[in-house]
């Protein structure tokens, strides 16, 4: 199993450009999750999807929109990046919202310039 | 949004010292309780998932205790060695809800 797989590893974008980050699991797992990490802020929650079908805003969802595209995809899409959007991104999976360890796959790291 | 709140922030031992962390979080609507293990430039992993109140778990050196009454869990880690360097993340788990972490404690073991 590959577990949770994201693409690309890096990007850089130019402020107002737009891009699609993607994520990929194959272990059967219901919930998805997007996350950014920041210096001194830890892992911040963007959007989640408890089920296929469904999604809902965590923490920092401004500026960013999400597609649950089916059970095993869950894509992040910045529609005008900003600076601000600066960050790693973790794409991570479980198998249900509650009690089940989360997977995280490896990260990408994005430059908004 | 959850307040979920770790302390120390960092701290820095040396090999063989045993330490420990603490994570507070609310205690209502609570379901489990997740520690994570996040290596520099790697991607964070799970630890432990403790559900009940006086729960204890132990991985090798690493070991855990839940108080779901009272919203806190220690992590500790006995005779710290290099590889333990990591930050360690906690995540309270709201049934119906994502798990939302706090910033984690930062070990740095010196060798």
């Amino acid at each position: 199993n590959a577990g949770v797989t994201q693409t690309p590893k890096f990007q850089v974008l130019k402020t107002g450009q737009s891009m699609t980050l993607q994520c990929a699991q194959d272990m059967n797992h219901n919930s998805m999750y997007w996350y950014r990490q920041d210096p001194g802020m830890g892992l911040r929650l963007i959007y989640y999807s408890a089920s296929e079908g469904t999604t809902d805003k965590g923490e920092v969802p401004n500026g960013y929109n999400v597609s649950r595209l089916n059970k095993r995809e869950f894509s992040l899409r910045l529609e005008s990046a900003a600076p601000s959007q600066t960050s790693v991104y973790f794409c991570a999976s479980k198998k249900g919202l509650a009690g089940y360890e989360q997977y995280f796959g490896p990260g990408t790291r994005l430059t908004v310039t | 949004i959850l307040n979920v709140e770790q302390s120390p922030q960092s701290l820095h031992v040396q090999e063989g010292d045993s330490t420990n962390f603490t994570c507070s979080f609310p205690s209502s609507n609570f379901y489990a309780l997740h520690w994570y293990r996040w290596e520099t430039a790697k991607s964070p992993e799970a630890l432990f998932v403790m559900t009940l109140n006086g729960d204890e778990k132990k991985k090798g050196r690493i070991s855990a205790t839940l108080n779901t009454k009272e919203g806190y869990s220690y992590l500790y880690i006995k005779g710290s060695q290099p590889e333990d360097s990591a930050t360690y993340l906690c995540a309270p788990d709201q049934a119906g809800t994502a798990l939302i972490f706090g910033k984690g404690t930062t070990l740095s073991v010196s060798s």
